[in-house]
């Protein structure tokens, strides 16, 4: 399985600003995730990040509010931007399907306050 | 619609005492269910997949079980440190995973 690491893994920001966080994979993988946990809720989909092309956004997440950038085969940002309260979550990064397995795997979060 | 739904919502055991946590799920074209387990402040840990209705996998104290309409999770003889929330989440064959809200376990000793 992948070795997955994000930055930060938390911060708190004011209202009005904007937080970029790293994802960084211990190998080369086609298909990166972005999701969003609220609290008390399950995992939402934000965007996939294919390198080479732009991401795909699920309903209700447009890329001026979470600019995701995927320049290589290892690493990839999103951007929360113009943050409210209501932008509080942990967002996690996530790849795969790989090569012979539908699995993904989940790196460890950024737990994100905003006041 | 597509959807996942989890119960119960929250389980308290006492240590030694198994149970089984639920998955039931209506997704057009079911390409996998996959279970994971979130501890508080991290991100989910792969635990499962399941491809099959009738499929069985096992690890250790967990064993998941998968049917045409739902999927169990059981856990027998808990420990302490197998409290955590446990995630189902099944992949469509043309879509992306859809997550359960989760089953938060708590085994007392």
């Amino acid at each position: 399985s992948a070795v997955i690491s994000q930055k930060p893994s938390r911060d708190i920001c004011q209202r009005g600003t904007s937080l970029t966080i790293q994802c960084q994979v211990d190998s080369q993988v086609t298909m990166m995730f972005w999701y969003r946990q609220q609290p008390g809720q399950s995992l939402t989909l934000i965007a996939t990040a294919n390198q080479g092309s732009e991401a795909t956004y699920e309903s209700g997440f447009v890329i001026d509010k979470f600019p995701i950038s995927r320049p290589n085969l290892t690493f990839s940002t999103l951007t929360v931007s113009n943050m409210s309260p209501e932008d509080s979550s942990i967002y996690l990064c996530s790849v795969g399907p790989g090569v012979g397995t539908d699995t993904q795997y989940f790196g460890p979060g950024t737990r994100l306050t905003v006041l | 619609e597509d959807q996942v739904t989890q119960s119960p919502e929250a389980l308290r055991l006492q240590e030694g005492e198994s149970s089984s946590l639920n998955c039931s799920y209506t997704v057009s074209g079911l390409r996998g269910l996959f279970w994971y387990r979130q501890d508080p402040g991290k991100g989910p840990e792969f635990l499962f997949t399941l491809y099959s209705a009738g499929e069985e996998k096992e690890k250790e104290r967990l064993k998941a079980t998968l049917t045409k309409k739902e999927s169990f999770l059981h856990i027998t003889a808990p420990k302490p440190e197998d409290s955590a929330t446990y995630l189902c989440a099944v992949h469509q064959s043309q879509g992306n995973l859809i997550f359960g809200k989760g089953t938060k376990l708590s085994v007392k000793p």
